[in-house]
């Protein structure tokens, strides 16, 4: 495997439903981001993680739980989601080392919510 | 401030032509700006990126040009094709400071 890669690739769930969106990277990079695509909002930054410190939480619910064990592996806990948390989400890494924040992006779990 | 602002929303261009997206932002510490190109169903990947030390950058067909006095930059697909048909956001960080995002642009290129 290389780069970032997501699993699932596809996820449907009730309300009541608890599930987990993980993450890996393959880069060797130090920092790992959540973001949620939506029609309304196209790229929302989530949770950012460096060094498997969560440095930001853009106000998000209690219901998303993200977990970063090591630099290497990012989680997404879900719990009693609603059905307008049906979007596209996203991981994303990057090696935050004196230069730019140069972001690679998985392909994504899509969730729909019922 | 920590805004960047994308347009148009939607672009359409034959096949041969150029499309041009613009993006604008308001925070004069950025430095550097990236672009990147969506496809259905996959992530978003890194497509060409600048720093404010340049007016322009090339790679293939793709252009970015940069305006620091007017906090504008802009992406040039020359000779568009079918397979650039993509949604594509601009970005813009301070460092290594989070990415800030445009809120993209779908482009369709017509055979």
């Amino acid at each position: 495997e290389t780069g970032v890669t997501q699993t699932p690739r596809h996820l449907v769930m009730g309300m009541t439903n608890k599930k987990s969106l993980k993450c890996e990277q393959h880069l060797g990079h130090n920092a790992m981001y959540w973001y949620k695509q939506s029609a309304k909002k196209p790229l929302e930054l989530m949770f950012v993680y460096s060094l498997e410190e969560r440095v930001e939480n853009n106000s998000v619910p209690s219901r998303f739980s993200p977990e970063c064990p090591n630099s290497s592996h990012l989680f997404l806990h879900l719990h009693t989601l609603q059905p307008e948390d049906s979007a596209l989400y996203l991981c994303a890494s990057s090696q935050l080392a004196g230069g730019y924040n140069e972001q690679f992006f998985g392909p994504g779990t899509r969730l729909t919510v019922l | 401030q920590q805004q960047v602002k994308q347009s148009p929303q939607s672009l359409i261009v034959q096949k041969g032509g150029i499309s041009i997206i613009n993006c604008a932002y308001e925070n004069t510490a950025f430095d550097y700006f990236p672009w990147y190109q969506q496809f259905p169903g996959k992530g978003p990947a890194l497509l060409i990126a600048i720093r404010p030390d340049v007016s322009e950058k090339k790679e293939g067909r793709f252009t970015i040009s940069f305006n620091k006095s007017a906090k504008q930059f802009s992406l040039h697909i020359m000779d568009s094709q079918p397979g650039d048909s993509a949604t594509y956001f601009c970005a813009a960080s301070k460092g290594a400071q989070k990415l800030v995002f445009g809120q993209g642009t779908r482009l369709t290129i017509n055979p």
